[in-house]
């Protein structure tokens, strides 16, 4: 089986600290992606990676960065964390395939800053 | 960005009843998947759906994928307290390098014992 792993399920920071979220996947995906989901918004794309040190900027970029040093780890960063940044947050990951496609998702991060 | 249209928001149902959920795009997917979320989870794959008007069942669950499409909708059929959760519908133009998938915003489905 796939495993996405996020290193914390809650975490509580705040204003202003820097923020490092973790996604670590096992499966050797050439693709990753970082969403936050908030009540009646959905799953809001933030930023994607799909090779080693490779990004794009997804929907919602602002106030965020990425770091895709390895290809199993690709990493949120909150450079300056605000309480509009309190979210759920979410790590998927994709194989490259050219037939079938299918996002594994982590179990997620529950984030809060105050 | 874009993103595919669920509604309603949320859905109340009793125990055993069936339900259906929709899914519509303004363009077209190549791709269409069902997601659902447990509270405090990470979305799991629930359908998968590859080819314009595949019908695809996975226990109590059925999708389809429109002939347009540009639509997708999920049935549930005898519904269980353990089908709580959110729906999501997402959808992919092209597999591959690069790719992105675009999501509902999902349906909170309450399940009355």
């Amino acid at each position: 089986d796939v495993k996405v792993t996020q290193s914390s399920r809650y975490l509580v920071k705040r204003t202003g600290e820097k923020v490092f979220l973790e996604c670590v996947q096992d499966m050797d995906h050439e693709n990753m992606f970082w969403y936050r989901q908030d009540p009646g918004l959905g799953l809001r794309l933030i930023y994607f990676s799909y090779d080693v040190k490779m990004k794009e900027k997804g929907d919602i970029p602002e106030g965020y960065s990425v770091s895709r040093e390895k290809k199993e780890r690709f990493s949120l960063i909150l450079e300056s964390a605000s309480t509009n940044q309190t979210s759920m947050y979410l790590c998927a990951s994709v194989p490259i395939t050219y037939m079938n496609t299918e996002a594994f998702f982590g179990q997620g991060t529950r984030l809060t800053v105050v | 960005g874009q993103q595919l249209n669920q509604s309603p928001q949320s859905m109340f149902i009793q125990e055993g009843e069936d339900v259906s959920m929709n899914c519509t795009s303004s363009s077209i997917f190549n791709t269409w998947l069902w997601y659902k979320q447990d509270p405090g989870e990470g979305p799991v794959l629930l359908i998968a759906l590859y080819k314009a008007g595949e019908l695809t069942s996975n226990g109590r669950l059925t999708a389809q994928f429109g002939i347009t499409r540009k639509d997708s909708f999920l049935n549930i059929s005898a519904s269980i307290p353990s089908d709580v959760g959110i729906y999501f519908c997402a959808g992919q133009l092209r597999a591959g390098a690069n790719s992105k998938l675009t999501f509902g915003k999902g349906i909170t489905l309450s399940v009355r014992p």
